[in-house]
């Protein structure tokens, strides 16, 4: 079936490193790709999304490219605040299944 | 435009007690999908409802129950509680139904149930 791997946390950064969050999937058909953050207490948020091949999705900041042929949608943004701790979820929509299908999430911390 | 809203936020309960949770989508949002957060199994999809039926259902078992409203609001229900209910209960709404692919799915805040 369908899956999402993501790098395993915790990440911890000093305030504006580089953050590169690793998501690989397994789906058939062409999947809708997310990546939600979680702050503490909090549900989930809409980070940024992409819906077919060569899309990339941006917002505050942080980008991800869907890559078809390495099947991966990796986070990245170039300088990190102390703002942005959370948690971060990378998903697909596939379509056949009609749910949102999560990865373990990431655990980011930026010290400043 | 309000968000989603699910009541209550935080709730205990013991086991063998059954659980109602209610979730209000977004204002013309049809489609109400839950999920199961926890820290071993991390989120799980439980069910979605759209104008009323269910579309979809997770490998959950049948203790685990959801129902729509007409005015799209929805309920899911835990009975007989075990202790490995204990989680985060989250609901997330859409425009159209879940199985559209690209329609994003909003989030509310969840409802953290704790079965002692």
């Amino acid at each position: 079936g369908d899956s999402v791997t993501q790098m395993e946390g915790p990440v911890t950064l000093s305030e504006e490193a580089c953050l590169t969050i690793n998501c690989t999937y397994t789906a058939t058909g062409y999947p809708s790709l997310f990546w939600y953050v979680q702050y503490p207490g909090e549900g989930l948020q809409l980070l940024l999304k992409a819906t077919k091949a060569d899309d990339k999705g941006s917002n505050k900041g942080f980008e991800a490219t869907y890559r078809k042929e390495t099947t991966s949608f990796h986070l990245e943004k170039g300088s990190v605040q102390v703002s942005d701790s959370a948690v971060y979820f990378c998903a697909l929509h596939g379509g056949s299944q009609g749910n949102l299908i999560f990865g373990k999430g990431t655990k980011l911390s930026v010290k400043p | 435009k309000a968000g989603v809203t699910q009541t209550p936020r935080y709730l205990i309960k013991t086991r063998g007690q059954q659980v109602t949770l209610s979730c209000s989508p977004i204002s013309g949002h049809r489609s109400v999908s839950w999920y199961q957060q926890t820290p071993g199994q991390g989120l799980q999809f439980l069910f979605e409802y759209f104008s009323e039926t269910q579309r979809n259902k997770g490998n959950f078992p049948g203790r685990f129950s959801g129902r729509q409203f007409s005015n799209s609001r929805s309920e899911m229900n835990v009975s007989t509680l075990e202790l490995g209910d204990s989680a985060l209960y989250l609901c997330a709404s859409s425009f159209t139904p879940s199985g559209s692919g690209a329609d994003t799915q909003y989030f509310g805040p969840g409802t953290r149930l704790t079965v002692l």
